[in-house]
């Protein structure tokens, strides 16, 4: 079935750096993605979301990138802080209520 | 905090026994969703519920498990004759009624089975 995937299960960065989490989906009927940070024993936080017809939404310290052609998906988090390091989930959806997500990437910073 | 509260946050039950989750979404939102996460997985859709219907249930759900949102409101999850692959995290998100609308999560029930 129609999948959202992530090529790296575990990143680590120094404290400072910029980080870069990748996600590839293959529903190309898919219009809606989300960002989500789930930290140890929580449930998933919203971090940031871009529509199809985007290519870039930046946030605070966070940037979405789209690239329908490649069906790819990334979150930059510029200069990761301690706080950062949890579990990022990208999510997708087609227009419906349903959420289809990734197995996620685990970030780990660095002191 | 999301404002999503779920109850409890830990259940541990032996095989073969019934457990109920609450959910209580935030007031204003009228869709329900229920997830389920297993460990270093993302969640998976259960099912969901605008006001008190309940509109769709994942292939995932079997025949054990039984969802309700009665008034509307909060919504209870029931899982029966637990077996210990039903151990999972059980997550509840709440969202306003427009399909792009972020999904808020709470906290998750984390049910160990014995």
């Amino acid at each position: 079935g129609e999948s959202v995937g992530l090529h790296l299960p575990t990143l680590s960065v120094q404290e400072g750096d910029n980080s870069i989490i990748n996600c590839a989906y293959s529903n190309s009927a898919s219009d809606y993605f989300i960002w989500y940070k789930q930290e140890s024993g929580k449930g998933p936080q919203f971090i940031i979301d871009i529509r199809s017809n985007m290519d870039k939404r930046q946030g605070q310290r966070v940037t979405v990138l789209l690239n329908k052609t490649v069906k790819h998906l990334s979150l930059q988090i510029a200069a990761t802080q301690p706080g950062d390091s949890a579990v990022y989930f990208c999510a997708e959806t087609d227009g419906t209520y349903k959420y289809i997500f990734g197995t996620g990437t685990r970030l780990k910073v660095l002191a | 905090d999301t404002g999503v509260s779920q109850d409890p946050r830990h259940k541990i039950t032996k095989r073969g026994q019934n457990v109920t989750f609450r959910c209580d979404p935030i007031s204003e939102h009228n869709r329900l969703y229920w997830y389920r996460q297993t460990l270093g997985q993302g969640p998976e859709f259960l099912t969901y519920f605008q006001n008190e219907a309940q509109l769709e249930k994942s292939r995932l759900l079997s025949d054990r498990f039984s969802a309700e949102r009665p008034k509307g409101s909060f919504s209870t999850l029931e899982i029966q004759r637990t077996e210990q692959g039903d151990s999972a995290m059980y997550l509840c998100a709440s969202s306003l009624p427009r399909t792009e609308n972020e999904q808020f999560f709470g906290p998750g029930t984390r049910l160990t089975v014995l």
